[in-house]
């Protein structure tokens, strides 16, 4: 099976702008997770989505967002960013909500 | 909210020798997930355990999962260069809380040769 994509790879972007981050999951995997991971913080956990719902939230600001397709695929949105949004964004993968999360390469984001 | 916490947050080896990294939770945890990240990697999921009190082995390494399910360990023994990278843990807080899975800050195993 092929594993988790995401898209772009890298990406920098200036203050104020938003930004899109793409993820397929694996083959079968109704549930995808994000989570942004940075040096000082380490893994912190954004959303998760299972069947198009989101089911669980972290203690992020409104400006972060997300949705899932039908085909489960899934998106994040960040608006007006901030230079403390720079990270190492990850999108897992699993068969059930909260379950053992098969991670993408991740997306590193960049803002200027 | 629910914290995990892990330590050490650094752990120098020599090679050959072990390494153990400890993962305590504020709340009664579901399960617990361990996770290895190498450098420049992604985090790739090593193993869970459920029961309470469970111990799982997976050739070198040694997985734990505490009597009251607030706590679990990771034992590697006699320890490889390829071992290097960090180690993580990660629970659902049991009775279906609504802040997903929470990781540990992990602990980053050096070893050197």
């Amino acid at each position: 099976k092929a594993g988790v994509t995401q898209t772009p790879r890298y990406l920098i972007k200036t203050r104020g702008q938003q930004v899109t981050l793409s993820c397929s999951p694996i083959s079968g995997h109704r549930s995808v997770s994000w989570y942004q991971q940075t040096p000082g913080q380490g893994l912190q956990f954004l959303f998760e989505y299972f069947s198009e719902t989101q089911r669980n939230k972290g203690n992020f600001p409104g400006r972060f967002s997300g949705r899932q397709f039908s085909n489960s695929r899934s998106e994040m949105n960040v608006s007006t960013l901030e230079l403390g949004d720079s990270a190492l964004y990850l999108c897992a993968s699993s068969l059930e909500a909260r379950g053992e999360q098969y991670f993408g390469p991740g997306t590193r984001l960049t803002v200027t | 909210g629910q914290q995990v916490m892990q330590i050490p947050q650094y752990q120098h080896v020599q090679e050959g020798e072990d390494f153990t990294t400890y993962c305590n939770s504020s709340t009664t945890l579901s399960n617990i997930q361990w996770y290895k990240q190498r450098p420049g990697g992604h985090p790739v999921f090593l193993i869970q355990l459920v029961k309470s009190g469970e111990v799982k082995k997976q050739k070198r390494l040694t997985f734990q999962f505490g009597e009251a399910k607030k706590n679990s360990s990771l034992h590697i023994t006699a320890t490889q260069t390829t071992d290097v990278g960090t180690y993580f843990c990660a629970g659902p807080e049991a009775g279906g809380g609504a802040d997903g899975l929470t990781f540990g800050k992990g602990t980053h195993l050096i070893i050197q040769p």
